[in-house]
């Protein structure tokens, strides 16, 4: 089966340092997506990325968000200055669309600690 | 109000127990319903889609009432493996080519126990 791939599973940064989160989604997926879960908390949309620019973006992906599709295979999402609080579990997920929603595979995520 | 929202339990049963779990949702012009299966520290997973017709999967039924903008997920015969976070989620709205993203809750937790 078909598996969207996230890369590292745990990364450990320094408060400030940047950090780029990696995702190989399914090949014949057309929509892209990263959501983050804090510990205990629910999961949350980031971003959707469509034909190679943003669709849809929520309030949590400020300016030290930002989404990149560099070759056409990875979909990566880069945190420019990490804060403790951005410490959370990042899911990256992709659909060919036309799935009304059905379609999603979320990848198994990258724990993201800042120390 | 929270967009999506549910009982955070935990749900504690035995085997072979019915259990229900509840949601309500905010946005009246939501379009499409879910049930999710979030296993601990992993990756959610679609249970199920949820019709207002009622829908079942084996032992799972899922609900949906538009005019009390409420979900509902009704687990028969409750096995050991049954036992995770179970989260309501909503699709808000279409509009133009977006997909539309997932609103999550935050989840209700079923512990399943022998």
């Amino acid at each position: 089966e078909p598996e969207v791939t996230q890369t590292p599973s745990h990364q450990v940064t320094q408060m400030g340092q940047e950090v780029i989160l990696r995702c190989v989604p399914i090949s014949n997926h057309l929509y892209f997506y990263w959501y983050r879960q804090i510990l205990g908390q629910k999961v949350e949309f980031l971003v959707s990325f469509y034909n190679n620019e943003i669709s849809e973006k929520s309030e949590i992906f400020d300016d030290q968000f930002s989404v990149e599709r560099p070759d056409g295979s990875n979909f990566t999402l880069k945190i420019r200055s990490t804060k403790l609080e951005d410490s959370a579990m990042y899911f990256c997920a992709s659909s060919p669309g036309g799935g009304g929603g059905r379609d999603y595979t979320f990848g198994s995520g990258t724990r993201l600690t800042v120390v | 109000r929270k967009e999506v929202e549910q009982d955070p339990g935990p749900f504690n049963v035995p085997e072979g127990a019915t259990v229900a779990f509840n949601c309500t949702y905010s946005n009246s012009a939501s379009q499409s319903f879910f049930w999710y299966r979030q296993d601990c520290r992993k990756e959610p997973k679609l249970l199920m889609s949820v019709y207002s017709s009622g829908n079942e999967d084996g032992r799972f039924t899922a609900q949906l009432n538009r005019a009390s903008q409420y979900i509902s997920l009704l687990i028969r015969d409750s096995k050991l493996s049954d036992s995770a976070t179970y989260l309501c989620v909503v699709i808000p709205a279409w509009y133009g080519g977006s997909q539309g993203n997932l609103i999550f809750g935050k989840g209700t937790k079923l512990s399943v126990k022998p």
